[in-house]
């Protein structure tokens, strides 16, 4: 049965840290990765779509890596602002019709 | 085409009435998805359509749950004789999918790439 987990669960950080986020998924035959933010009671917003083929993507302050051989992905915040406080979450797609989500990375940066 | 929009936001129902919810997506957009989020939970997957085909049911589908797409355009998720544990925030989804655009026209570089909605948060009392 394929997982993904992100850990940790919640991070609290100051404003103005550097910071990464972990997702580990448990079958490296992956279709895409996508990593999404969410604000309480909204929905999901894009932030980076990984295809298989690729090792990376970069929007902004953002940068998302993927290493399928080890079956993890990393979506790292530069220099991070108050606004970034969300819950960030991982979606694998295992293939054409499975999608699976993690239970999500709680993010505070304090001011 | 401001995105992927839902509709209600919210709905309140009592136990064993029937609710059905509705789901507009990207107007290019082939692939239509559903989700159901818990509180601290990550969604979790539906079904989903090509066009107007439904492909995919997740056995969290019970049988008071129908999803359609008549035309390949909106679609709507009905939940019939409604319990306490369906309660939830209800999320549709909108995605390009295939090498190619529409037409044939060139590679897109979101293709596949999931845009939600805003969800509908049903409760049930």
């Amino acid at each position: 049965k394929q997982e993904v987990t992100q850990i940790p669960a919640a991070l609290s950080v100051p404003e103005g840290e550097n910071l990464v986020l972990n997702c580990s998924f448990t079958d490296s035959a992956i279709y895409n990765l996508q990593w999404f933010r969410q604000d309480p009671g909204k929905g999901l917003t894009s932030l980076l779509l990984i295809q298989s083929s690729q090792r990376e993507q970069t929007s902004g302050r953002l940068n998302a890596s993927l290493d399928k051989s080890s079956g993890r992905s990393t979506l790292y915040i530069a220099a991070s602002q108050p606004g970034d406080s969300a819950t960030y979450l991982c979606a694998v797609r295992f293939s054409r019709n499975q999608f699976y989500f993690g239970t999500g990375t709680s993010l505070t940066v304090i001011p | 085409d401001t995105g992927v929009s839902q509709d209600p936001r919210h709905k309140i129902t009592k136990r064993g009435q029937n609710v059905t919810f509705r789901c507009d997506p990207i107007s290019e957009h082939n692939r239509l998805y559903w989700y159901r989020q818990t509180l601290g939970q990550g969604p979790e997957f539906l079904t989903y359509f090509q066009n107007e085909a439904q492909l995919e049911k997740s056995r969290l589908l019970s049988d008071r749950f129908s999803a359609e797409r008549p035309k390949g355009s909106f679609s709507t998720l009905e939940i019939q004789r409604t319990e306490q544990g369906d309660s939830a925030m209800y999320l549709c989804a909108s995605s390009l999918e295939g090498l190619r655009g529409l037409a044939g026209g060139p590679i897109k570089s979101s293709y596949n790439e999931q845009f939600f909605g805003p969800g509908t948060r049903l409760t049930v009392l």
